[in-house]
């Protein structure tokens, strides 16, 4: 089993649309999650960090179930910006090592 | 604003040949990584800096080493290259020193290595 899994997707939506990604992970020791945005050929960038049971930025929500161990990413009102893949990152609580996700393909329709 | 900056972007080697790929970055980051991307594998660790004059293994070490130079630099080597090598490296530094709470990174552009 990966350490930490998403749907690969693609997920398309048209404008206007709510779309959610979730993610699980299996390190139960795991305390701090994120998701980042990597637009086609270019590097990761930070989205949105969740702590404790989530956080709201906006049109993006995450929410996080340490019972079931998965993290959630809601997206509202989608834009053609928002296409993207968005990463899920878990710490490991073991010095610093941040896993990634596969990560889930976003492609947003007019 | 340079931010993490890595060269070469772009590289193509022979199978058995050598090379390095450096990173710098200047904003003064405890903590630095090297990543790898493969299509449906997503990003995975390869060596990791949780402060300067430390290493640590990633998910997939075989085949590389690395040296935290100081504080700026974290180069990543791969001393005999293989055609499984052939992927795109992400170098990516964080202002915390690892931790439970540590996942801010910053990544640079991207190295595209191909070993033929």
């Amino acid at each position: 089993r990966k350490e930490v899994e998403q749907d690969p997707g693609p997920f398309n939506v048209p404008e206007g649309a709510t779309v959610a990604f979730n993610c699980t992970y299996s390190n139960s020791a795991s305390q701090s999650f994120f998701w980042y945005r990597q637009d086609c050929r270019k590097e990761p960038k930070l989205l949105m960090s969740v702590y404790s049971s989530g956080n709201e930025d906006g049109r993006f929500t995450a929410q996080l179930n340490r019972a079931s161990q998965y993290i959630s990413l809601l997206i509202r009102d989608s834009k053609l910006s928002d296409s993207a893949t968005y990463l899920c990152v878990v710490n490991k609580n073991q010095g610093g090592k941040l896993i990634f996700g596969q990560g889930t393909e976003l492609s947003v329709k007019p | 604003n340079a931010g993490v900056t890595q060269t070469p972007k772009f590289q193509v080697l022979k199978t058995g040949q050598s090379m390095t790929l450096q990173c710098a970055q200047d904003m003064n980051h405890n903590s630095m990584y090297w990543y790898r991307q493969d299509p449906g594998m997503g990003l995975r660790l390869i060596y990791y800096s949780a402060s300067e004059g430390t290493t640590d293994k990633g998910e997939v070490p075989n085949g590389y080493n690395v040296s935290r130079l100081n504080k700026r630099e974290f180069s990543l080597r791969l001393e005999s290259a293989a055609p499984s090598q052939t992927s795109v490296y992400f170098c990516a530094s964080s202002p915390t020193s690892g931790g439970p709470m540590a996942g801010e990174l910053f990544f640079g552009e991207g190295s595209r290595l191909t070993v033929l």
